[in-house]
């Protein structure tokens, strides 16, 4: 079956300081992987998401960039947080055509101070 | 791109009581999934339902997707049924969801 692991669970930084967050899939090959962002209050919102090793496309200009440097690996970086970085971050995977069910991480709650 | 509302937003019930959330979207959709979010955040497949009814255990939905909306049913409702419940949705052209703003459930003993 599939799985999907995401660190650090939670995560205190200072504003400045860099970010790396890593998501990783077991138990399938070539998925659809997701970044999603859950700031205070409900909703997701799409940060990133990628068909392919090295395909990355961006849905929200931001302080924030990502990654796929192996099949199931999927990376969330920032050079520089802001205060406005905060918030939960979500990796999910799909494994696309012809389902598209998507499936989420345990996620990583992250406090820019 | 797509418009997603759900409906309503606050919901309180008493365990035992029954349910009825709403999903209204605005174009035509790929993928409907329904997902319970637990109070450690977790975000728990309900139902991949882009048409049709569904059910299991006391949870049932129904897409009608030529009228672009679904509708989550809850019977008998435990205070483990506690937390928000998402719609998302995936438009035809695209190949990523979009999520309502959610419906806080609570249901108290």
């Amino acid at each position: 079956s599939q799985t999907i692991h995401q660190w650090p669970a939670t995560l205190v930084q200072p504003v400045g300081s860099p970010l790396s967050l890593e998501c990783t899939v077991e138990g399938t090959s070539n998925p659809n992987l997701y970044w999603y962002r859950q700031a205070a209050g409900r909703g997701l919102q799409l940060l990133f998401y990628s068909v392919g090793i090295g395909q990355i496309s961006s849905e929200v200009p931001q302080n924030l960039s990502a990654s796929r440097p192996q099949d199931r690996q999927f990376i969330l970086s920032s050079k520089k947080l802001l205060l406005s970085d905060s918030g939960f971050y979500l990796c999910a995977w799909s494994s696309g055509i012809p389902i598209y069910e998507q499936y989420f991480g345990p996620g990583t709650r992250l406090t820019v101070t | 791109g797509i418009q997603v509302e759900q409906s309503p937003p606050d919901l309180i019930l008493q365990e035992g009581a029954n349910s009825t959330l709403r999903c209204n979207f605005s174009d035509s959709v790929n993928n409907l999934q329904w997902f319970h979010q637990n109070p450690w955040g977790q975000l728990i497949n309900l139902f991949y339902i882009p048409s049709g009814t569904k059910q299991n255990g006391r949870l049932s939905a129904t897409t009608v997707a030529t009228e672009r909306y679904s509708l989550l049913y809850i019977s008998s409702s435990q205070t483990t049924d506690s937390g928000v419940y998402f719609c998302a949705v995936e438009e035809t052209s695209g190949s990523r969801l979009t999520f309502g703003e959610g419906t806080q459930l609570t249901v108290n003993p």
